[in-house]
């Protein structure tokens, strides 16, 4: 069936580096998707999103990249900082037309930041 | 505080209890959702509110779930004849309901079927 997955479950990194955490979604249908991040015991926090008439969006130390040719997104934190320690999560939304519900997320990547 | 509430934190139940759950959402978003979450892996999707309108449920909530969100405001979620398989950890988000319509995450209620 359609999914969002992701392909390191963990990624250590020292302080200062810079990560890249990736993504693969199958449903070319999706028109929007999400980055989260999820600290132990807390809910999912919001971090960036893209649309897919975009390939690129740029936040404050992050950037997300959205390759549709191949299906792939990643999130990329520059500067990593010992609070960027978390699960990172990317959604979409396989719904079209600006309706944004029913978020399909991917099992997570736990980034682990070293002083 | 103006983000997602959620009440209570933690609830631990014996099997077969009736158990219920309070979602606050942000104000003036009209949309809410409930998401199931277990260890390791991402939110699933339950349900979700327009308004008071609850437009879709998925196969995941069975008939002994229930959510209200009788005023269009808060909402419940309730769990009858819980089951050891309930545990998990239960979410809420809310959306304005245009463009972008960014879902923002409460912080869950952990619940633990004994």
């Amino acid at each position: 069936g359609e999914s969002v997955g992701l392909h390191l479950p963990t990624l250590s990194v020292q302080e200062g580096d810079n990560s890249i955490i990736n993504c693969a979604y199958s449903n070319s249908a999706s028109d929007y998707f999400i980055w989260y991040k999820q600290e132990s015991g807390k809910g999912p926090q919001f971090i960036i999103d893209i649309r897919s008439n975009m390939d690129k969006r740029q936040g404050q130390r992050v950037t997300v990249l959205l390759n549709k040719t191949v299906k792939h997104l990643s999130l990329q934190i520059a500067a990593t900082q010992p609070g960027d320690s978390a699960v990172y999560f990317c959604a979409e939304n396989p719904n079209s037309g600006g309706s944004n519900y029913k978020l399909t997320f991917g099992k997570g990547t736990l980034l682990t930041v070293n002083p | 505080d103006t983000g997602v509430s959620q009440n209570p934190r933690h609830k631990i139940t014996k099997r077969g209890q009736n158990v219920t759950f309070r979602c606050d959402p942000i104000s003036e978003h009209n949309r809410l959702y409930w998401y199931r979450q277990t260890l390791g892996q991402g939110p699933e999707f339950l349900t979700y509110f327009q308004n008071e309108a609850q437009l879709e449920k998925s196969r995941l909530l069975s008939d002994r779930f229930s959510a209200e969100r009788p005023k269009g405001s808060f909402s419940t979620l309730e769990i009858q004849r819980t089951e050891q398989g309930d545990s998990a950890m239960y979410l809420c988000a809310s959306s304005p309901g245009h463009p972008p319509d960014t879902q923002y995450f409460g912080p869950g209620t952990r619940l633990t079927v004994l």
